[in-house]
């Protein structure tokens, strides 16, 4: 079946960079977009950007334009989401999930645990 | 973009009531919208997409409907795991949303 595995939890100092890993298996990966969704402590669901398994190309949230970016390593399987730049309305759970249909333009099936970035002096 | 109105914010109901919750967009998304279901502490879980269709594994008690720039979730008889966030999100273009939420509580 369908797993998605995020990496663990970090504390990054404000104006540092953080990368949260994504490790799938169980379906090609290649066929199906992933995308970043973050969740500010007591708030709601924020759509950061997705990502192209397939031809690389990234659709960004016009708030993370500039300070994002989405990668991926087809041959394990994985996408990066790296966020620079960090202040401290940063501090959240970061949430990669995959689109349930191939080609785009679809809602997110199977989501990972979720990381918790924390940005504090 | 395409921003998502999500109402009520906090709707209170009782086991066996039939709520409903709305979500409007700010254009027209056609069909392409879907509902998440939220636990503290947990990933969201699809509920329904393609406004209407349920997804597998979810009761029957859900259903979806709408279209254009109006959409409505409907739990039929709440029951004790109903209890939770709920989302939903446009998937009209390559720039995806969500609404803001709204809380179901135990009355």
């Amino acid at each position: 079946q369908v797993q998605v595995v995020q990496s663990g939890a970090e504390v990054k100092k404000p104006g540092a960079s953080v990368k949260v890993s994504c490790k799938t298996s169980g379906y090609t990966f290649t066929n199906y977009g992933i995308s970043w969704v973050r969740q500010a402590p007591g708030q709601g669901l924020e759509w950061m950007g997705r990502i192209s398994a397939y031809t690389g190309n990234t659709n960004y949230a016009q708030k993370f334009q500039g300070r994002v970016t989405m990668t991926t390593d087809t041959a394990t399987g994985t996408a990066y989401m790296e966020l620079r730049s960090l202040r401290s309305d940063d501090t959240a759970v970061y949430y990669c999930a995959r689109e349930k249909f191939t080609g785009g333009q679809a809602p997110f099936a199977d989501w990972g645990q979720g990381t918790l970035v924390s940005v504090s002096s | 973009d395409i921003q998502m109105t999500q109402s009520p914010s906090i709707v209170s109901a009782s086991e066996g009531d039939r709520v409903t919750i709305s979500c409007r967009a700010s254009q027209n998304i056609n069909i392409w919208l879907a509902w998440y279901q939220q636990k503290p502490g947990k990933a969201p879980k699809l509920l329904i997409y393609k406004a209407s269709n349920l997804e597998s594994g979810v009761p029957s008690r859900f259903s979806g409907s709408g279209s254009g720039t109006e959409f409505i979730l409907t739990i039929s008889s709440l029951q004790p795991d109903d209890f939770a966030t709920y989302y939903c999100q446009q998937y009209n273009s390559l720039l995806y949303s969500f609404g803001q939420g709204t809380k179901l509580e135990i009355k």
